[in-house]
């Protein structure tokens, strides 16, 4: 069964610092890969997928993930962060047709201090 | 930008009523999904939909449960005796042609508590 799984769920940094947000998927298929961010009180907003083309994706808010597929992660990362920044942050995998379902993590949630 | 709608946002309601959860998808998708976040849980997938009819169904997603596009533009959850493990937010999603891009457009879900 697929599943994926996010290490850490809180992580806290400070601004303008390195964000790591990690994430690891289990298949021996290469999936589809998605991050989503998910804001207090508001739904849930792709910032970027993977679909088997570049595996260092950029994203929306500078963020940007690189598939490895021999570590079988797809990790989050911005090199500065922003008070902004500080949301919920969801990995998803979707596996075959376009119209599959997906398979969340179950989120970390990012702080960003002053 | 277009985006996807969701009505109420927040939805209370007795055990053992009927409740609808109201969607209007990006208008020139044609996949629809349900998703549910219970509290403090994972987002689960419910169920998707395509073409008038279920593609996919989680075992959640049993007879309590159905589906509806009654017109061109809404896309209906339907609950049919609403349980207190029911109480979550949920999350309509729509995405586009076979063969595009496969990312899923989320709504910014309706919060449904049962007491």
């Amino acid at each position: 069964a697929q599943s994926v799984t996010q290490l850490g769920s809180h992580v806290s940094v400070s601004e303008g610092a390195l964000v790591l947000l990690r994430c690891n998927y289990s298949s021996s298929v290469p999936p589809y890969l998605f991050w989503y961010v998910q804001y207090p009180n508001q739904g849930l907003q792709l910032l970027l997928k993977y679909t088997s083309a570049a595996t260092l994706v950029k994203g929306i808010n500078g963020f940007e993930a690189e598939f490895k597929k021999s570590e079988t992660s797809f990790h989050l990362t911005k090199p500065s962060a922003h008070m902004s920044d500080a949301a919920e942050y969801f990995c998803a995998v979707k596996y075959g047709t376009s119209y599959g379902k997906l398979t969340f993590g179950q989120g970390t949630i990012l702080t960003v201090h002053p | 930008e277009p985006e996807v709608t969701q009505t109420p946002s927040h939805q209370v309601t007795q055990m053992g009523q009927e409740v609808i959860l109201r969607c209007v998808p990006i208008s020139n998708h044609l996949y629809f999904y349900w998703y549910r976040q219970i509290l403090g849980q994972k987002v689960e997938f419910l169920v998707s939909f395509y073409n008038n009819e279920i593609s996919e169904k989680s075992e959640i997603f049993d007879d309590q449960f159905s589906v509806e596009r009654p017109d061109g533009s809404n896309f209906t959850l339907k609950i049919r005796s609403t349980k207190l493990e029911d109480s979550a937010m949920y999350f309509c999603a729509s995405s586009g042609l076979a063969g595009s891009s496969h990312e899923q457009y989320f709504g910014p879900g309706t919060r449904l508590t049962v007491t």
